[in-house]
């Protein structure tokens, strides 16, 4: 079974200094990897994915991804926080069969001004 | 683009009441998802539906069941609204088609359930 765990419950961070959201999975062969945000009363939107191909992956609002097997690791980053990245973060691993161990229990990111 | 939409973004019942939460997607998704969201416990699955007329228990089905009569159509059922049934209730769909597509999920917005 797939599953994966955030190690961070809440980030702080400073507008215009960078982010570092960690996730680290666990799985018995390549996994595909997601990130999705969420605003306040919004649903989730994809981030990124990883899916086998490049292990830097690029995703919208200036975030990327890397995955790294040796760690098991898929950290979400971004050089530069901006007010609107408040948000909460979900790492998700996808399955074919197991969706039940696939969300983390999410980053709460806050930017201070 | 996939759309997801849920037909309630917000809803107010009291303890007992049968409520009824609808999802519908527009992408002929296979799989369809009811997720419940609350604070410090992050996103746990309900149940999840891989086709008409089948459906699996997720993480936490106790009082909760599910219909999908029509493929784009995924319905939540509360038989017994009870008040720790108050939370965030979020559906998804996703394909099973391969190529590209891996699991990724598509959200509808939500639907902030309250139990009085």
């Amino acid at each position: 079974a797939q599953s994966v765990t955030q190690l961070d419950s809440h980030v702080s961070v400073s507008e215009g200094t960078p982010v570092l959201l960690r996730c680290n999975y666990s799985s018995s062969y390549s996994p595909s990897l997601f990130w999705y945000v969420q605003h306040p009363n919004k649903g989730l939107q994809l981030l990124l994915k990883y899916t086998s191909a490049a292990t830097l992956v690029k995703g919208i609002n200036g975030f990327e991804a890397e995955f790294k097997k040796s760690e098991t690791s898929f950290h979400l980053t971004k050089p530069s926080a901006h007010m609107s990245d408040a948000a909460e973060y979900f790492c998700f691993t996808g399955a074919s069969n197991d969706y039940k161990l696939s969300f983390g229990a999410g980053t709460t990111v806050t930017v201070r001004a | 683009d996939v759309k997801v939409t849920q037909s309630s973004r917000y809803l107010v019942k009291r303890t007992g009441e049968k409520v009824f939460l609808e999802c519908v997607q527009d992408m002929d998704h296979e799989n369809m998802f009811w997720y419940r969201q609350d604070p410090g416990l992050g996103l746990r699955l309900i149940y999840f539906s891989y086709d008409v007329k089948m459906k699996e228990k997720g993480d936490i089905p106790e009082g909760y069941s599910v219909s999908r009569e029509k493929k784009e159509r995924f319905s939540l059922i509360l038989e017994s609204a009870s008040t720790n049934q108050t939370s965030m209730y979020l559906c998804a769909s996703s394909s099973i088609s391969g190529g590209a597509d891996t699991g990724e999920l598509f959200f509808g917005e939500g639907s902030r359930l309250t139990v009085l």
